[in-house]
């Protein structure tokens, strides 16, 4: 009864590659997120979305373009991967003004 | 934008002794106040949380204050344990949909 899950976990790739990682929550909950985390463990938000709107873009390369189907998932693409983009993406979700949950992550490394 | 700032950033204690973990905000709508516990490999998971109506809360070991003036809020652990062991993260909501991260501390407790 996973409350926030996301696929792939592991994820490796070569530079220039496309990728996606998929993130679905059960918690009922309104808004979902993406976050960056890098080596330095440092949490950067990406994206947050409310009911499938769009309501954060935290400046974000153009190459990742997320995608919201309904309220309970919400996808992330990656086209032509870089070695920066090495890190680990959580997917989230809240309740507005609430507590966040996070998904396991998905370990991405690009060679 | 809100602007998350945490201190210290690496912390080592003996067993049984107090750690303390201090943030400051920037932004004067934020009223939500997590804190986040990340073992290695695993997801951030809330461990305690603070609003802006509230100075202070406890739960067991673990309180948290917040000065809403200053700005700033803390994290209290007493009687450390080895599990208490990881990398802490304070937050911040600024928006409904929007929570911001400190750099994040690393506490280890010494047996």
């Amino acid at each position: 009864d996973t409350a926030v899950s996301q696929t792939p976990k592991y994820l490796v790739t070569q530079m220039g590659n496309d990728k996606s990682i998929k993130c679905e929550q059960n918690l009922g909950h309104d808004t979902m997120y993406w976050y960056k985390q890098d080596s330095k463990k440092f949490l950067k938000i990406m994206f947050s979305y409310n009911n499938k709107e769009l309501i954060i873009n935290e400046t974000v390369p153009n190459r990742f373009s997320p995608k919201s189907p309904d309220k309970a998932h919400l996808n992330l693409h990656i086209n032509s991967l870089e070695l920066g983009d090495s890190a680990v993406y959580f997917c989230a979700s809240s309740q507005i003004g609430n507590t966040i949950y996070f998904g396991e992550g998905s370990w991405l490394t690009v060679v | 934008g809100e602007n998350v700032e945490q201190h210290p950033s690496t912390l080592s204690v003996q067993e049984g002794d107090s750690a303390v973990i201090k943030c400051t905000y920037s932004d004067s709508a934020s009223n939500y106040f997590p804190w986040y516990k990340q073992e290695l490999g695993k997801r951030p998971q809330l461990i305690i949380d603070i609003r802006s109506n509230v100075g202070e809360k406890k739960d067991q070991r673990i309180a948290v204050t917040l000065n809403k003036t200053a700005k700033h809020f803390s994290l209290h652990i007493t009687e450390t344990q080895p599990e208490d062991s990881a990398v802490y993260f304070c937050a911040a909501t600024p928006g409904n949909n929007d929570m911001r991260f400190g750099a994040g501390t690393r506490l280890t407790v010494k047996p």
